[in-house]
């Protein structure tokens, strides 16, 4: 166990739909990664936050968004869902978010319909 | 940005043998290098890391190499077990040292 929990596991939903990922790091780490997990792009970063403020931005789509709670969990936001979002969301945390390690959470399956 | 290569991307091997999972960067600022194994249904763990002041770095049966000049880093499994099936992922530290750039996976069979 990594200690990074996500939630939900699983989510299925319809194309058009919004939904929320959530994201709780490992206790005292400050810094949270989201990455997408697809079958043809591998592991691709999209945001990453540090003590709440945003620190560095991947290929995220502009109608995705994230933040970081004060309490330093993290929410992914995904809207107007199309097919191809379908993948596997992976939220990761580190302490310092430069150049350490990475812990990742289980992920949550996102298929869209 | 950086762009990071990884080979084999399947490997099959006989349970007790070694495997060697091989990967270039591009960026020679990238100077975190960690290593991520993923079995099915779950997320990937950190295995092992390598910094770039370091050319090698053991853990029991696992071993990484670094060639900074060449730019390029490998994983060395040895006595390899059934359970050490599963997709490896190299990755790589940005210039700024805050996201990974990560290969496209090995997915390694151990036959017992």
């Amino acid at each position: 166990d990594s200690g990074v929990t996500q939630t939900p596991k699983h989510l299925i939903t319809a194309t058009g739909q919004r939904v929320t990922l959530r994201c709780s790091p490992r206790s005292g780490d400050l810094s949270v990664y989201w990455y997408q997990q697809s079958l043809d792009q591998g592991l691709q970063f999209l945001i990453q936050y540090y003590n709440g403020e945003e620190r560095a931005k991947g290929n995220i789509l502009e109608r995705f968004s994230a933040q970081q709670f004060p309490d330093l969990h993290s929410e992914l936001n995904l809207s107007s869902l199309e097919l191809g979002d379908s993948a596997l969301y992976f939220c990761a945390s580190s302490d310092t978010g430069w150049n350490t390690e990475a812990f990742f959470g289980q992920g949550t399956r996102l298929t869209v319909v | 940005g950086e762009n990071v290569e990884q080979h084999p991307s399947t490997l099959s091997v006989q349970e007790g043998d070694s495997a060697v999972i091989k990967c270039t960067y591009s960026d020679s600022a990238s100077n975190y290098f960690p290593w991520y194994k993923q079995e099915l249904g779950k997320g990937p763990q950190l295995i092992i890391d390598i910094r770039s002041n370091v050319g090698e770095k053991k853990d029991q049966r696992i071993a990484v190499t670094l060639n900074k000049t060449a730019k390029h880093f490998s994983l060395h499994i040895t006595e390899t077990q059934p359970e050490d099936s599963a997709v490896y992922f190299c990755a790589a530290s940005s210039p700024t040292g805050n996201q990974f750039y990560f290969g496209t996976g090995t997915s390694l069979t151990v036959i017992p």
